[in-house]
């Protein structure tokens, strides 16, 4: 069965720097999403990306943060300066258009 | 804005029994999805049951059945013969139609006693 991969699974960085949080999405979903769960709160939107460009964005994806897709089969998000409230665990997900979304197993960002 | 409000943050069932867990949502659309997505100590997130908006007849996966009450919003998933491997945090989410963004409420966690 066709599956959402995402690396790492875990990932601990320095407040102030840089992480990229990888996922590969299935192979012929057109949609790909980020979400974000702080742990013990409910699952948040990030973003989500159609196309080659950003069609939706929550409030929380401000310019610390950036999407691409660089390779076509690749998918990641960026934060470019790490802060503690950052620590979360993000999880990707793809869908076919009008269908159900699959989530990968969440990548958990530890901002020391 | 749409929202979705799950008021039971956890739930107990013993093994065998059944157990429902309760979700309403808000929203002034009429074309929308709604899902139980099952999320383990694992933190992966499986997709439990769909429920499309314009269908009148409830959804039906195997032991999970919902309860879809459109007119007073309301999306109930019931487990059946419940047993340890459904122990996880339950969450109800919204989609509307013309966009994939998923809405999320705040969770069940449910405990399966033996």
């Amino acid at each position: 069965e066709p599956e959402v991969t995402q690396t790492p699974s875990h990932q601990v960085t320095q407040m102030g720097q840089e992480v990229i949080l990888r996922c590969v999405p299935i192979s012929n979903h057109l949609y790909f999403y980020w979400y974000r769960q702080i742990l013990g709160q409910k699952v948040e939107f990030l973003v989500s990306f159609y196309n080659n460009e950003i069609s939706e964005k929550s409030e929380i994806f401000d310019d610390q943060f950036s999407v691409e897709r660089p390779d076509g089969s690749n998918f990641t998000l960026k934060i470019r300066s790490t802060k503690l409230e950052d620590s979360a665990m993000y999880f990707c997900a793809s869908i076919l258009w009008g269908r159900e979304a699959f989530f990968g197993q969440g990548t958990r960002l530890t901002v020391v | 804005a749409q929202t979705v409000t799950q008021s039971q943050p956890e739930m107990s069932v013993q093994e065998a029994e059944t157990v429902t867990l309760s979700c309403t949502y808000d929203t002034s659309e009429s074309d929308y999805y709604l899902f139980w997505y099952k999320q383990p100590p694992s933190r992966q997130m499986i997709l439990v049951i769909r429920q499309e908006a314009y269908k009148q007849q409830n959804a039906t996966e195997n032991r999970f059945s919902v309860n879809f009450q459109k007119a007073a919003k309301s999306f109930s998933l019931k487990i059946s013969d419940s047993q340890l491997g459904d122990a996880a945090m339950y969450f109800c989410a919204y989609r509307r139609g013309s966009t994939n963004k998923l809405i999320f409420g705040t969770g069940t966690l449910l405990a399966v006693q033996p």
